[in-house]
């Protein structure tokens, strides 16, 4: 049973609009999230991060709410740009867990149309 | 460029043969992790090794052996693969193993025929 979950498989968005991308999870353990942005025949690259303690963290574009009696992250990005097209991933690490693994969800495909 | 480089970034290899993938870090880290991603589903992580010592095993098929010999270096011996062992390979770093940002190299496209 996956314990992060992205249910959107893919999410196209229009240059310049926002862009909302979900994670859900199950595990109230968690503390720590990060989103990381995977292009094709790259590995995912950290994108932005937020710790239970907190519900918002913002960096340039990218802003990710944490609503923890949801147990629901989002990642925002605005204004929206061609080069934000990729496959965003949810991450969340059990600290309960002494190698503080990451739990990854299966990812959203974001397409930015012109 | 992450500093984490890998190879062969594609290999095709059958289900007899024995083949190996490289990871090597330039980023100075302790850690280094391997996972797989296969098609629509989340990263599975196979293997930690911290400090050279493996930490970490997720209940990985003995046909597939990783192997640690310096804090740079990472490999995984592949023998005895199965079709549905295709997938992506990822392997990653960080300071250490803990909350720390893990650094991903590009990964080696694998096809078992």
């Amino acid at each position: 049973d996956q314990q992060v979950k992205q249910n959107s498989p893919s999410l196209s968005v229009q240059e310049g609009r926002i862009s909302i991308l979900n994670c859900d999870y199950t595990n109230s353990m968690f503390d720590y999230f990060l989103w990381y942005k995977k292009y094709p025949a790259e590995g995912p690259t950290f994108l932005i991060s937020i710790s239970s303690i907190k519900d918002k963290n913002e960096d340039g574009r990218f802003t990710v709410f944490l609503n923890k009696s949801a147990k629901h992250l989002s990642l925002h990005i605005v204004p929206s740009q061609p080069g934000d097209s990729a496959v965003y991933f949810c991450a969340a690490r059990d600290i309960m867990d002494s190698n503080y693994q990451l739990i990854w969800g299966a990812g959203t495909k974001l397409i930015i149309k012109p | 460029e992450t500093g984490v480089t890998q190879t062969p970034r594609h290999l095709v290899m059958g289900m007899t043969n024995k083949k190996s993938l490289k990871c090597e870090q330039h980023l100075g880290h302790n850690a280094m992790y391997w996972y797989k991603q296969s098609a629509k589903k989340p990263l599975e992580l196979m293997f930690v090794y911290n400090f050279k010592e493996q930490t970490e095993n997720n209940s990985v098929p003995s046909r597939f052996s990783p192997e640690c010999p310096n804090s740079s270096h990472l490999f995984l011996h592949l023998h005895t693969l199965q079709p549905e062992d295709s997938a992506l390979y990822l392997c990653a770093s960080s300071q250490a193993s803990g909350p720390e940002t893990q650094y991903f190299g590009p990964g080696t496209r694998l096809l078992v025929l």
